[in-house]
Order: structure tokens, then C-alpha cells, then sequence
């Protein structure tokens, strides 16, 4: 199975807001509510923002937040700040009771 | 504080073997999914295998299915990776992470390096 597909960078000013997309098939991201969200800093393990689609861990920031139309999810942040500045990754499970990432989104804040 | 601390990463040649230890402490550790997923140097992460709480359900990446083995010990708080024949391609720090099969994990390990090369 291949990767989903996200772009491989994104970039905003502070203050402003970014959406990041990760595209699939209707075996994994449009056929399941389990898509994840993670932020992975530099040298760091990855940290779950969003679960399930648009559920927020207790402590993230609700400047955080997922959607998904079809095959795709989106993950948002708006009010950019500069500890943003993190790859994302976005996961989904599969029919094939396996599970998939995304190839990863360096974010830069400008 | 949950914890989650990865041991028994290290050299081995291709077509090697290596077993993974996965310490975990500060939650009931029967009652929760575990998870292993890679990330080989400056890449992205890769899902590896996971296994049920009761350790009676086991699934694998197609790229390692037949080679490894997850396997949990819940008397002793302990998940492992038993990886056999081993790719120079799966060099990678290799992290446990805590959540559930359908990939919510909402704690990670540090990770365990695996550098394969002969």
C-alpha cells in the first residue's frame, strides 16, 4: 500500500492560519473515521494532536483542528505560533487492518 | 507518568536478527493496544505492527509480515519486536507507542536506534 499523500511543505506568518491535507483512497481515509494527526519536532517523538478525524487529545491547543471530505483530511492551525514550526504527519487505518502515513508536512513559520 | 522505554536496538548484518524491548509503566499496560512504528533517518514515520491488549491479535506491515513478531508479556509490563532477516533498508529508530489498533497512540518511547550494514 502506498502512502497517503500530503504536501511536502507549508508555511504561514504568525497569526495567520494553514490547513494541511492528506489524501487516500476510499480503503483507508475515506472509509474509516480513524484518521490521526501528529506533530513531530526536531529530534523528538511524535506527539497525537488529533484523533478520530477532529477529536483533540486533552492539552492540545484548540488552535488545533481536523475535517475530512471523501478521501481527504485536512488538519488546521490557525493562529500560528512559532512552536508550530514542526513536520506533520497524518495517519489512517486501512482495511487491510494495517495502518498508514502520510509522507510527512514540514511547516515553516515565517 | 506514563512511560514507554525502548532497549535492544544495535548493529546486526543484513539478513540478521534483532529482538526489541519496550518497558512500559504508569498505566494499566492489559488494557491497551500497543504499536511499533519506525522512522529511518531523516524520514517519515512507517507503521511497523501493533497487538491487542490481550496480545490475541497481531497485524503487520505487508513489508514485514512473515520477518517480524510482536509479542507482549503483561505480567511484566513488556512489549517486543522480534525481527528476523533483517534489510539494510530497515535502518531506522524504532519507537513503541501506546493507544490503539486503529492508530491513535497517545504516548511514544524515545526510540531504539537498528542501523543494518554489514
Amino acid at each position: 500500500q502506498s502512502a497517503l499523500t500530503q504536501p511536502a511543505s507549508v508555511s504561514g506568518s504568525p497569526g495567520q492560519s494553514i490547513t494541511i491535507s492528506c489524501t487516500g483512497t476510499s480503503s483507508d481515509v475515506g472509509g474509516y473515521n480513524y484518521v490521526s494527526w501528529y506533530q513531530q519536532h526536531p529530534g523528538k517523538a511524535p506527539k497525537l494532536m488529533i484523533f478520530e478525524v477532529s477529536n483533540r487529545p486533552s492539552g492540545v491547543s484548540n488552535r488545533f483542528s481536523g475535517s475530512k471530505s471523501g478521501n481527504t483530511a485536512s488538519l488546521t492551525i490557525s493562529g500560528l505560533q512559532a512552536e508550530d514550526e514542526a513536520d506533520y504527519y497524518c495517519s489512517s487505518y486501512t482495511t487491510s487492518y494495517t495502518v498508514l502515513f502520510g509522507g510527512g508536512t514540514k511547516l515553516t513559520v515565517l | 507518568e506514563v512511560q514507554l522505554v525502548e532497549s535492544g536496538g544495535g548493529l546486526v548484518q543484513p539478513g540478521g536478527s534483532l529482538r526489541l524491548s519496550c518497558a512500559a509503566s504508569g498505566f494499566t499496560f492489559s488494557s491497551y493496544a500497543l504499536s511499533w512504528v519506525r522512522q529511518a533517518p531523516g524520514k517519515g514515520l512507517e507503521w511497523v505492527s501493533a497487538i491487542s491488549s490481550s496480545g490475541f491479535s497481531t497485524y503487520y506491515a505487508d513489508s514485514v509480515k512473515g520477518r517480524f513478531t510482536i509479542s507482549r508479556d503483561n505480567p511484566k509490563n513488556t512489549l517486543y519486536l522480534q525481527m528476523n532477516s533483517l534489510r539494510v533498508e530497515e535502518t531506522a529508530l524504532y519507537y513503541c507507542a501506546k493507544g490503539r489498533v486503529t492508530g491513535e497512540w497517545d504516548y511514544w518511547g524515545q526510540g531504539t536506534l537498528v542501523t543494518v550494514s554489514s
